[in-house]
């Protein structure tokens, strides 16, 4: 299994929609675990930090599957602004500060 | 509050010429990030700092490049010769300790004819 892997989508969805994006890592010592927000020709942004027992931003939840290895983003009521590629960030293997960015997945969110 | 600065935004430049990428860290961040980005491989560590020192710079693809900062307000990336397939986004990103969040900076769209 590839260190972090994800839907690299395109996910076209309507306003208002939920939809929920998936990324799976290999090291199962990985304490922590981050979804940054891309928007095009942009610098990566911190969306939300992933912790243990989930995490909940308004319409946004993240989280955490330690068993099957996979962390999770749910968007609900979606907002055109929300188009954007979503970066999955996990800690790689060796030194401490090696974090290990997804390639993302892409979000379109149509009127 | 100024956030994590890259100079330049730009940069094109022939196959075999030296080129330097600069970042300054956002004031007080202990640890600095060089990350290169393309569609292919997506955003890849190269090297990272921390209190000014590089603790890993396995990510720094070969001889060519190389990394330096002297100071807690400065830091380059140097490619010399630069290549063709070195063309890619350049980011710096700065955190406050190696686990804790990324600030990004604009980032160096570097293009090697």
């Amino acid at each position: 299994r590839k260190e972090v892997e994800q839907d690299p989508g395109p996910f076209n969805v309507p306003e208002g929609a939920t939809v929920a994006f998936n990324c799976t890592y290999s090291n199962s010592a990985s304490q922590s675990f981050f979804w940054y927000r891309q928007d095009c020709r942009k610098e990566p942004k911190l969306l939300m930090s992933v912790y243990s027992s989930g995490n909940e931003d308004g319409r946004f939840t993240a989280q955490l599957n330690r068993a099957s290895q996979y962390i999770s983003l749910l968007i609900r009521d979606s907002k055109l602004s929300d188009s954007a590629t979503y970066l999955c960030v996990v800690p790689g293997r060796g030194s401490q500060g090696n974090l290990i960015f997804g390639k993302g997945t892409k979000l379109s969110v149509k009127p | 509050d100024a956030g994590v600065i890259q100079s330049p935004r730009h940069e094109v430049t022939e196959m075999g010429q030296e080129v330097t990428l600069r970042c300054k860290p956002i004031s007080g961040h202990n640890s600095l990030f060089w990350y290169r980005q393309t569609m292919m491989r997506g955003l890849e560590l190269l090297i990272y700092f921390n209190n000014n020192v590089p603790i890993d710079d396995s990510g720094m693809p070969e001889d060519r490049f190389s990394a330096k900062m002297p100071n807690a307000s400065f830091s380059t990336l140097k490619i010399q010769p630069s290549e063709p397939r070195d063309s890619a986004v350049y980011f710096c990103a700065s955190s406050l300790d190696w686990d804790e969040k990324l600030f990004f900076g604009s980032g160096t769209q570097l293009s090697v004819l």
